[in-house]
């Protein structure tokens, strides 16, 4: 089956440029996503990308994809602390998604 | 428009205790999702509901677990009987159905079994 895999922890300070990265096995996927998830609450959608397109731009959020090496990435512009929070990558296929274990992002004033 | 909607929110019971959780997804939906999320994980996908009827369950343990979507709008997800190991955070998810299969996530139940 599809594996999703994240790095587990990112910390950066207030106003820098995050990056979360992700990396698949099915190179079928069609819709690739990133939900974000604060402490508990359930996972909000941030944004997605068709496996046609290599870029997409979102206000602070860019995602990029590199289909020959199944590699996602999810980057937020000017990081505020309100963006801590643990950020899901998740891969469709077949009518369901699988999900990574999630990059949890701290972000110090 | 309103999300989805699921209750209740926390639920403490002990362990060989029936319990269960309820979904509304949102209008319009035809797709509804049931996922079990442990600590530390992703959510996995328990069930998926197409209108009423249950397209994969392939992941449901069926000993304890079953699921129902009367009518194709609300669902309940029931364990009888609960275990020690079924701890954990049991999300809702629907979306409009295929080509559009974007899933919204409903705040998720958080059961403790004690």
């Amino acid at each position: 089956g599809e594996d999703v895999e994240q790095s587990l922890f990112l910390s950066v300070r207030e106003g820098d440029s995050s990056v979360i990265n992700c990396t698949y096995t099915d190179s079928s996927s069609t819709y690739l996503y990133w939900y974000k998830q604060e402490p508990g609450a359930g996972l909000q959608l941030l944004t997605y990308i068709f496996s046609n397109m290599d870029m997409k731009q979102d206000q602070r959020l860019t995602v990029l994809l590199n289909k020959k090496d199944k590699h996602l990435s999810l980057r937020i512009a000017d990081t505020q602390t309100g963006d801590s929070a643990i950020y899901f990558c998740a891969v469709s296929g077949y009518s369901t998604l699988t999900f990574g274990k999630g990059t949890m992002l701290l972000v110090s004033p | 428009e309103a999300g989805v909607v699921q209750s209740p929110r926390y639920k403490i019971i002990e362990k060989k205790q029936p319990v269960a959780f309820w979904c509304n997804p949102i209008s319009g939906h035809n797709t509804l999702y049931w996922y079990l999320q442990n600590l530390g994980q992703g959510p996995e996908l328990l069930i998926r509901y197409e209108n009423e009827e249950a397209v994969d369950d392939s992941q449901l343990p069926k000993d304890r677990f079953s699921a129902e979507r009367l009518k194709g709008v609300d669902s309940t997800l029931k364990i009888q009987p609960a275990e020690l190991g079924d701890s954990a955070v049991y999300l809702c998810a629907s979306s409009r159905g295929s080509p559009d299969e974007t899933q919204y996530f409903g705040p998720g139940t958080r059961l403790l079994v004690l």
